[in-house]
């Protein structure tokens, strides 16, 4: 079971609309990341957020951390085929530092 | 070199065989850390070098399994008589800080298919 709840698993949208993907837990974390995944590549660093409730954006990229610190979101406007791959949320407690514990990701696929 | 290296890029081992995965972080970085992506999962958590010391090991699944980094550079997972649910694909990650700080950069994995 993972500590981290990533929904949906599975995503498939047209170019051009938007997308949301949550992580969900019920342990807080001081510090939660995400980070995006291509096929036969490691895991690339997208965000860290650090602060609840705080929002970062990154071009058509918005994430969010809850209040709590136990929850973020990933939305993506006008998403693009260059937008698809496996979207992994990841959370961080005290002094573990980057021992981050990982969601089970949300495959995300773009169709032109 | 510019990023984290590792080889063998794929392997496929009988069961029973002894495995042997390098990690070569980048250059100076204090942190590493080995994780484990089963296919359709996120990695999970094995083990975390700081230099040279292995602070954490808590998430090796078993005694088969053994790391190593003795000068505090290059990095060796070891993986004794390889059994089926070994199949996965092994992370390797590292950062400048200490405790992993700072940001986190991972290498392409080592893909082991156990037959």
């Amino acid at each position: 079971t993972q500590l981290l709840e990533q929904s949906p698993q599975f995503l498939s949208i047209q170019e051009g609309e938007n997308l949301t993907v949550y992580c969900n837990s019920s342990s807080v974390f001081s510090s939660l990341q995400w980070y995006r995944q291509e096929p036969g590549e490691g895991p690339v660093l997208l965000v860290t957020v650090v602060t609840g409730g705080e929002v970062k954006k990154l071009k058509r990229l918005t994430f969010q951390f809850g209040d709590a610190r136990k929850d973020s979101s990933l939305h993506i406007t006008a998403a693009q085929p260059g937008d698809t791959g496996l979207y992994l949320c990841a959370g961080a407690q005290g002094a573990a530092g980057n021992k981050l514990t990982f969601g089970g990701g949300t495959r995300v696929l773009v169709k032109p | 070199g510019a990023g984290v290296s590792q080889s063998p890029r794929y392997k496929v081992a009988k069961r029973g065989q002894d495995v042997a995965l390098r990690c070569d972080p980048i250059s100076g970085h204090v942190s590493l850390f080995w994780y484990q992506q089963a296919l359709g999962q996120g990695p999970e958590f094995l083990t975390y070098f700081q230099n040279e010391a292995q602070l954490d090991k808590s998430g090796l699944p078993s005694d088969r399994f053994f790391a190593e980094r003795p000068e505090g550079s290059v990095s060796t997972l070891k993986i004794q008589r390889t059994q089926q649910e070994d199949s996965a694909v092994y992370l390797c990650a590292s950062s400048l800080g200490d405790r992993g700080r700072g940001e986190l950069f991972f290498g392409e994995g080592s893909r082991l298919t156990v037959l």
